[in-house]
């Protein structure tokens, strides 16, 4: 069974729109965090948190808000969503200060 | 973030030893070397990690120069799932501190 689930594993959307990406972990971790990797570009980091908080946010813009209802959940929620947010948003998740362990992705298309 | 050098690919044929050569000439005390490997249209895999003695697991080897300026990911015997782009990244074991992907080097495995 995967460990850690993301879903939906692919998004399309309109430009302007808003759409939340999910992401749960069953490994017991207690950091998750968030990369996106757009085509043919390194993965990049955006977000990490540890016991439901936030730890580091390396994205300049306020459009991508973290959301973390459970202690294994960190949903992404982008709004005013613009063709170049067309991705691949990759979940990953830890014991904390440990080895981090990746999920499947979503692949999101903005139109 | 102290930075990594890696050849941008390699090619091996299976049933080889490949050897993946990883430079971090200005790596800090605290900081491990993670590698991790990525296939096409899947998440980063998690492959080893050391801080200063050479490990092993049960995908590779790992050999750390005894300066730490320098390692090497040791494949043995290495099938066609082998093939991925593979990241050799600094880390600190801080709370929530991030990983920071470069290029990588592409590993080719043929027949």
């Amino acid at each position: 069974d995967p460990k850690i689930i993301q879903k939906p594993k692919y998004l399309v959307a309109v430009t302007g729109s808003e759409k939340i990406l999910i992401c749960e972990q069953y490994l017991g971790h207690n950091a998750m965090y968030w990369y996106r990797q757009s085509a043919k570009k390194p993965l990049e980091f955006m977000f990490s948190y540890s016991y439901q908080k936030l730890m580091d946010n390396q994205t300049a813009s306020s459009r991508f808000q973290p959301q973390s209802s459970k202690k294994n959940h960190l949903d992404l929620q982008i709004t005013a969503l613009k063709p170049d947010d067309s991705a691949t948003y990759f979940c990953a998740s830890s014991r904390i200060q440990d080895t981090q362990y990746f999920g499947p992705g979503t692949r999101l298309l903005v139109l | 973030d102290a930075k990594t050098t890696q050849p941008d690919s390699m090619e091996s044929t299976e049933g080889e030893t490949v050897h993946l050569p990883c430079s971090h000439a200005t790596i800090s005390g605290n900081e491990y070397i993670y590698w991790y490997r990525q296939v096409p249209l899947q998440g980063p895999e998690y492959v080893t990690h050391g801080l200063q003695q050479n490990t092993t697991n049960s995908m590779a080897f790992l050999a750390i120069a005894s300066d730490r300026k320098s390692s090497t990911l040791i494949l043995p015997h290495v099938s066609l799932r082998d093939a991925a782009v593979y990241h050799c990244i600094l880390r600190v074991a801080s709370t929530g501190s991030k990983l920071s992907f470069g290029k990588g080097a592409k590993l080719t495995v043929s027949p």
